[in-house]
């Protein structure tokens, strides 16, 4: 089965400045897709990004950007000028193209606390 | 546009009694259920999912079961409760492209006393 590794429990960034939060995965499987999902306070979780194997362009979402480095099985989210409200839990997931049986779900990894001081 | 529903939000139960969460979307057909749970300090197990109505697959043995009676409501249930059960529970969708992220509900905090 894949894992997803996240190294950092906890990390802490302050206001307008940038983090990154790292992902590793395990896979024998060379197409496959990579989310990050937000999961604030109020515990709902918000997708954030994805990222299909088969593109080398990293995915962005306005702030939100990966490094996906596939060679690695790196999937690195990066933050830029971080707010109040970026402050959350974020999981990294995976998902195989072919467990199409069960229903295409997820593995996710432990996630990242993200602390935003002012 | 699609919306999911999902409660109750709270739940304290003693150990022993019955559970039952139900989940249900709407805006969508056909969408692809799944039951997942998340102890505290860790990340989401998958428990259940569903393709389709009366379709449920386990991933996880354990004291809980799923059904799926129409084709867009997925209900969590147990006989009998143990303390372990305890944590969040969160039901989500997705369209059955293996691309289509999935969308969650706002969870149910299931407390074991």
């Amino acid at each position: 089965a894949q894992t997803v590794t996240q190294s950092q429990p906890e990390m802490s960034v302050q206001e307008a400045e940038t983090v990154t939060l790292s992902c590793t995965y395990d896979t024998s499987e060379s197409d496959y897709y990579l989310f990050w999902y937000k999961q604030p306070p109020s515990r709902q979780m918000i997708l954030v990004i994805r990222q299909e194997a088969y593109k080398q362009q990293n995915a962005t979402e306005n702030r939100f950007s990966v490094n996906f480095q596939k060679a690695a099985k790196s999937f690195s989210l990066k933050i830029s000028d971080s707010q109040l409200g970026d402050a959350a839990m974020y999981f990294c997931a995976y998902r195989n193209l072919l467990n199409s049986n069960s229903g295409y779900a997820l593995n996710f990894g432990k996630g990242t606390s993200l602390l935003v001081t002012p | 546009s699609q919306t999911i529903h999902q409660w109750p939000a709270t739940l304290v139960q003693p150990v022993g009694s019955p559970l039952s969460l139900e989940c249900t979307v709407e805006g969508t057909s056909n969408p692809n259920l799944y039951w997942y749970r998340q102890a505290a300090g860790r990340g989401l197990q998958l428990l259940f999912y569903s393709v389709g109505i009366g379709q449920i697959s386990s991933e996880v043995p354990q004291n809980l079961s799923a059904s799926r009676p129409q084709d867009r409501q997925f209900i969590l249930s147990s006989k009998k409760l143990l303390l372990s059960d305890s944590g969040f529970y969160l039901c989500a969708w997705s369209l059955g492209a293996v691309n289509q992220p999935q969308h969650f509900g706002d969870g149910t905090r299931l407390s074991i006393l």
